[in-house]
């Protein structure tokens, strides 16, 4: 597609158990973001992948939290042992590499995490 | 530390008319980029308009432009003519690059949400 695709585009899932969210990003780009929305704020930065490699995971906010990018397209966040405050929309973004200028960022539609 | 704050959770306009939204930003960086970004109900992300740091002329894209006072740290968006389309959540958004990791870094404010009166 031409666009940055997640899925699914909404789980629920109980407290303790483990889920996956998918991120396809636009096709060529070699960065992508991993954010984290709750009720009423905005996206919160939390892994930044530059091609396979997690090039910065500050804001992971705990070891329950992991995400991979084996082949430098497709993306998936790992939350263990969910817990409720893990409810969340959960946004995806692409965008090409560089160190200079401007490379715009491309967002998906996120995934609506709710954890009961 | 960065931040990013808009004091405005929600704000009302009547089509046709402008809308100014406040973001303001704290920083010790020189050189950065500002970003105002859409987020409809769809929940999907949309780049509005964005005005780099070291230029001085406010950005304007079609019916959107900024008023950037850098000294102030102060970055709004002007909504012209607004249309019942416009009716969305909007945050602002700083981005810097990292040096020691080689990434950038988006700061996003909590938004402000728009609505359009027909």
């Amino acid at each position: 597609g031409a666009g940055v695709s997640q899925t699914p585009s909404n789980k629920v899932t109980e407290k303790g158990k483990y889920v996956e969210l998918r991120c396809d990003p636009i096709s060529g780009h070699t960065a992508l973001y991993w954010y984290r929305q709750s009720l009423g704020q905005g996206p919160e930065f939390l892994i930044y992948f530059q091609g396979t490699g997690a090039a910065d995971d500050s804001g992971l906010p705990n070891d329950r939290f992991f995400a991979v990018r084996p082949e430098g397209s497709v993306s998936t966040l790992k939350i263990q042992r969910t817990e409720r405050g893990d409810s969340a929309v959960y946004l995806c973004a692409s965008s090409t590499p560089g160190t200079s200028g401007y490379n715009e960022q491309f967002f998906g539609p996120g995934t609506r995490l709710t954890v009961l | 530390a960065q931040t990013v704050t808009q004091s405005q959770p929600e704000m009302s306009v009547q089509e046709a008319e402008t809308v100014t939204l406040s973001c303001t930003y704290d920083t010790s960086e020189s050189d950065y980029y500002l970003f105002w970004y859409k987020q409809p109900p769809s929940r999907q992300m949309i780049l509005v308009i964005r005005q780099e740091a070291y230029k001085q002329q406010n950005a304007t894209e079609n019916r959107f432009s900024v008023n950037f006072q850098k000294a102030a740290k102060s970055f709004s968006l002007k909504i012209s003519d607004s249309q019942l389309g416009d009716a969305a959540m909007y945050f602002c958004a700083y981005r810097s690059y990292v040096t020691t990791s080689g990434t950038y870094k988006y700061i996003f404010g909590t938004g402000t949400r728009l609505k359009v009166l027909a």
